[in-house]
């Protein structure tokens, strides 16, 4: 089982809807976690970090689930600019260091 | 600001080749790394560094060098190119954050990415 698991989708929906994505994590030292959005051919950009108390950035909501160790992404009222893959990411220590861990990500299709 | 910038952006090599990826970053970050990302392998770390003159492996650093003279330049080099190094590498960089209790990662700052190619 892979440490932080997402499904690869595609999510196809229309837009306007709202879909949500989950991330699994198993390492319950996990310390804090971001979503990343990427781009076909692009590099990763930083969608939004991912708080306890779940945090909201326009049609964005980021939520933590740490009993049940997963993240969430809700995207509300979907644009075509949404589409792209999502990676959950994980930060965690390990050892003396910090290892991040990537999702494979979740691919997002919004269709006119 | 640039931010994180890499060159080139594409190249083809020859098997047996050498070549030096170069990443240079003007954020003033501590940390440096430098992935590869291949469809259905997600991003993976080759090597990283924790500050000037260090260097650590990462997941896959096996046909891979890094040298890290300077804070703001993390350079990847491949000694003898295998097609298996075919892929899009992404250089990117980071900050620590004091969180009291325990510090933590800022969220990584990545370079446009160098597709390379090797046959």
């Amino acid at each position: 089982r892979k440490e932080v698991e997402q499904d690869p989708g595609p999510f196809n929906v229309p837009e306007g809807a709202t879909v949500a994505f989950n991330c699994t994590y198993s390492n319950s030292a996990s310390q804090s976690f971001f979503w990343y959005r990427q781009d076909c051919r692009k590099e990763p950009k930083l969608l939004m970090s991912v708080y306890s108390s779940g945090n909201e950035d326009g049609r964005f909501t980021a939520q933590l689930n740490r009993a049940s160790q997963y993240i969430s992404l809700l995207i509300r009222d979907s644009k075509l600019s949404d589409s792209a893959t999502y990676l959950c990411v994980v930060n965690r220590n390990a050892g003396n260091n910090r290892k991040l861990i990537w999702g494979l990500g979740t691919s997002l299709a919004v269709n006119p | 600001n640039a931010g994180v910038t890499q060159t080139p952006k594409f190249r083809v090599l020859k098997t047996g080749q050498s070549m030096t990826l170069l990443c240079a970053q003007d954020m003033n970050h501590e940390y440096m790394y430098w992935y590869r990302q291949d469809p259905g392998m997600g991003l993976r770390l080759i090597h990283y560094s924790v500050g000037e003159g260090t260097t650590a492996k990462g997941e896959v650093p096996d046909g891979y060098n890094v040298s890290r003279l300077k804070k703001q330049n993390f350079l990847l080099g491949l000694e003898s190119a295998a097609p298996s190094q075919t892929s899009v590498y992404f250089c990117a960089s980071s900050y620590s954050i004091d969180g009291g209790l325990s510090t933590y990662n800022s969220p990584l700052h990545f370079g446009n990415g160098t597709r390379l190619t090797v046959t």
